[in-house]
């Protein structure tokens, strides 16, 4: 049982640049998160999805964009990537959630580490 | 920003020893969440407390609520090398900067 798989791991890429980072969970969640966490300043929301065919903001949405595929697929894109936006991504599920005032236990992939030249 | 505030930021203590963190929170909550995160991996959920409750134990896990207060703890006691992590509270989504705990043989 994998749980919550991020894709890729690390990545490099230039200013201006785009790219997409995939998660996956296959515990049959019905709501997704992602976050960015930077050193000292904890874990912040990006976007969620309480459920499939839905998306949200959180507290730091300017320059990604979200897409729920399907309900095991949430992906985040960066569509002009900014040094601002070097951090370690991670994604989360949760099984029953009415997005920010869920009352269920998260589960975490083991996070992308980005960096922006 | 709703994000609670844990204390200490950082602790370090010996295996055996009991370690307690504190997290303070500004908003009125439906439950207050705990997490740990091991170096270069995420986020494992630890325990649960409802607003409702005021203390729950998990193994040598003990989290404590005080709602008039805003305030929580985690105690973790006979603390073991394997205990070296940091630790976060979580409310509604929004998580604190969290204290990283060195457990040193």
């Amino acid at each position: 049982n994998a749980g919550v798989t991020q894709t890729p791991k690390f990545q490099v890429l230039k200013t201006g640049q785009s790219m997409t980072l995939q998660c996956a969970q296959d515990m049959n969640h019905n709501s997704m998160y992602w976050y960015r966490q930077d050193p000292g300043m904890g874990l912040r929301l990006i976007y969620y999805s309480a459920s499939e065919g839905t998306t949200d903001k959180g507290e730091v949405p300017n320059g990604y964009n979200v897409s729920r595929l399907n309900k095991r697929e949430f992906s985040l894109r960066l569509e002009s990537a900014a040094p601002s936006q070097t951090s370690v991504y991670f994604c989360a599920s949760s099984e029953l959630g009415t997005g920010a005032h869920s009352n269920q236990p998260q589960h975490f992939g083991d996070g992308t580490r980005l960096s922006i030249l | 920003s709703q994000q609670g505030e844990e204390d200490p930021q950082a602790l370090s203590i010996q295996e055996g020893e009991n370690a307690t963190m504190n997290c303070s929170y500004k908003t009125s909550i439906n439950n207050l969440q705990w997490y740990r995160q091991n170096s270069g991996r995420g986020l494992v959920h630890l325990i649960l407390i409802r607003s409702n409750e005021r203390e729950k134990h998990s193994g040598r896990l003990r989290v404590t609520l005080d709602t008039s207060k805003k305030s929580s703890s985690l105690l973790i006691t006979a603390s073991r090398a394997a205990d070296t992590a940091s630790y976060f509270c979580v409310n509604a989504l929004n998580f604190g900067k969290g204290t990283s705990l060195l457990v040193t043989p």
